[in-house]
């Protein structure tokens, strides 16, 4: 059985401040990796994906791969309150997105 | 903007109903799907679809079946609902190869059976 594991959290990070998120996975053959996220009572949003080990910026976020090790990261610079959000971390395999349950930030002001 | 709709935003229903969920997305996309959020448990995949009348098993299909017999439609019947079936059901869909694309996720219907 293919996993993916997030810390469930909540994680509570200052205003202002990076907050970062972790995800590992359990398929090496796994070549695509997804960041959404999930306001309460909403559904889940693409934020980021990523493909090739290192960093990929966007904005505020920063999406890094390490594939040897398996995990994969997303950090958030300058954290605001509307950042507070479940995250979920998906990872392909076998033409399917295998998800993990899901990290919740809380963004204190 | 992509769109994808589902029937209803909250059903209640009783034990040995059978029940439908509806789903339609506008964007002409190849590839819908079915999950189903439990609280830490994540997206678990109940069915997906790459193509008109192709339906193909996910992770839990035990007790649902699918049905699209139009592109932009993708359907979830449980066929005599229990219990364990509340839950909140996502209908998504995507374009290209599935599972390697950004999914676009519909509002979610919460389903209780009592």
């Amino acid at each position: 059985q293919k996993e993916v594991e997030q810390n469930s959290g909540p994680l509570s990070v200052p205003e202002g401040a990076i907050a970062s998120l972790n995800c590992t996975y359990s398929d090496r053959g796994s070549q695509s990796f997804f960041w959404y996220r999930q306001y309460s009572g909403k559904s889940p949003e693409l934020i980021m994906f990523i493909y090739s080990n290192g960093d990929k910026e966007d904005g505020r976020f920063t999406a890094q791969l390490n594939k040897a090790s398996q995990y994969v990261s997303l950090l958030i610079r300058d954290s605001q309150p509307s950042d507070s959000a479940t995250y979920l971390c998906a990872v392909t395999s076998n033409y399917q997105l295998i998800w993990g349950a899901g990290t919740k930030l809380i963004i204190k002001p | 903007d992509v769109k994808v709709t589902q029937s209803s935003r909250y059903l209640v229903k009783r034990t040995g109903e059978k029940v439908f969920l509806e789903c339609v997305q506008d964007m002409d996309h190849e590839n819908m799907f079915w999950y189903r959020q439990d609280p830490g448990l994540g997206l678990r995949l109940i069915y997906f679809s790459y193509d008109v009348k192709m339906k193909e098993k996910g992770d839990i299909p035990e007790g649902y079946s699918v049905s699209r017999e139009k592109k932009e439609r993708f359907s979830l019947i449980l066929e005599s609902a229990s219990t364990n079936q509340t839950s909140m059901y996502l209908c998504a869909s995507s374009q290209g190869l599935a599972g390697t694309n950004e999914q676009f996720f519909g509002p979610g219907t919460r389903l209780t059976v009592l």
